[in-house]
């Protein structure tokens, strides 16, 4: 998994909770991703980091926050769950610098009820 | 607005046999075309990727054919096997400069 990794690995929560889910990278890679995968829908990007504090947003942002304040941290933020955000997450990083391979971690399960 | 579009959403193939997904974009100024493979309960992961200065990469089974006139570029598994049945998710960005667009993927499944 390119020393990625992603907390929790399930989880159950109900509607209206905030959610935060974790990816950290052993790497020092400078891009990070966040992606959602639904049945029919492939991978969605939700956001992505060009570096500590430089963020910005993918096609399904709407109701996700992000924070990097460290290299090797990426949090992902629900604020208020809901269930259309019932989802496999994936966390991804790139080294940039001319190497353009995405590793993909292992996913966080989540269920919003 | 899809920018990638990935077909067929689902595909059986008997073993031995060839497997063929294709995909289109519409994004002249993309420049990187990976395929990812993905088994259940996994991420996906890099199994090849081709750049549109060649119509052609082979890697042992795995083939990527480009066709730049046409903005498609296809997949072909050679000799297809049971353990080749997963997701393929073709993706396209600008190198260097914006995140992959993901197809919405593929499920193939090989059969004895």
């Amino acid at each position: 998994d390119a020393g990625i990794t992603q907390s929790p690995r399930h989880k159950v929560t109900e509607t209206g909770t905030p959610v935060t889910l974790r990816c950290h990278q052993t790497e020092n890679h400078r891009y990070m991703y966040w992606y959602r995968q639904d049945p029919g829908h492939g991978l969605r990007l939700i956001h992505y980091s060009y570096g500590v504090k430089d963020t910005d947003k993918g096609e399904v942002s709407d109701g996700y926050s992000v924070s990097r304040s460290k290299t090797e941290d990426f949090l992902l933020t629900l604020e208020s769950a809901t269930s259309s955000q019932t989802s496999v997450y994936f966390c991804a990083i790139r080294p940039g610098q001319g190497r353009e391979t995405q590793y993909f971690g292992p996913g966080t399960r989540l269920l919003v009820l | 607005q899809q920018q990638v579009k990935q077909s067929p959403q689902s595909l059986i193939v008997q073993k031995g046999g060839i497997s063929i997904i294709n995909c289109a974009y519409e994004n002249t100024a993309f420049d990187y075309f990976p395929w990812y493979q993905q088994f259940p309960g996994k991420g996906p992961a890099l199994l090849i990727a081709i750049r549109p200065d060649v119509s052609e990469k082979k890697e042992g089974r795995f083939t990527i054919s480009f066709n730049k006139s046409a903005k498609q570029f296809s997949l072909h598994i050679m000799d297809s096997q049971p353990g080749d049945s997963a997701t393929y998710f073709c993706a396209a960005s600008i190198m260097g400069n914006t995140p992959l667009v993901f197809g919405k993927g593929t499920r193939l499944s090989v059969i004895a």
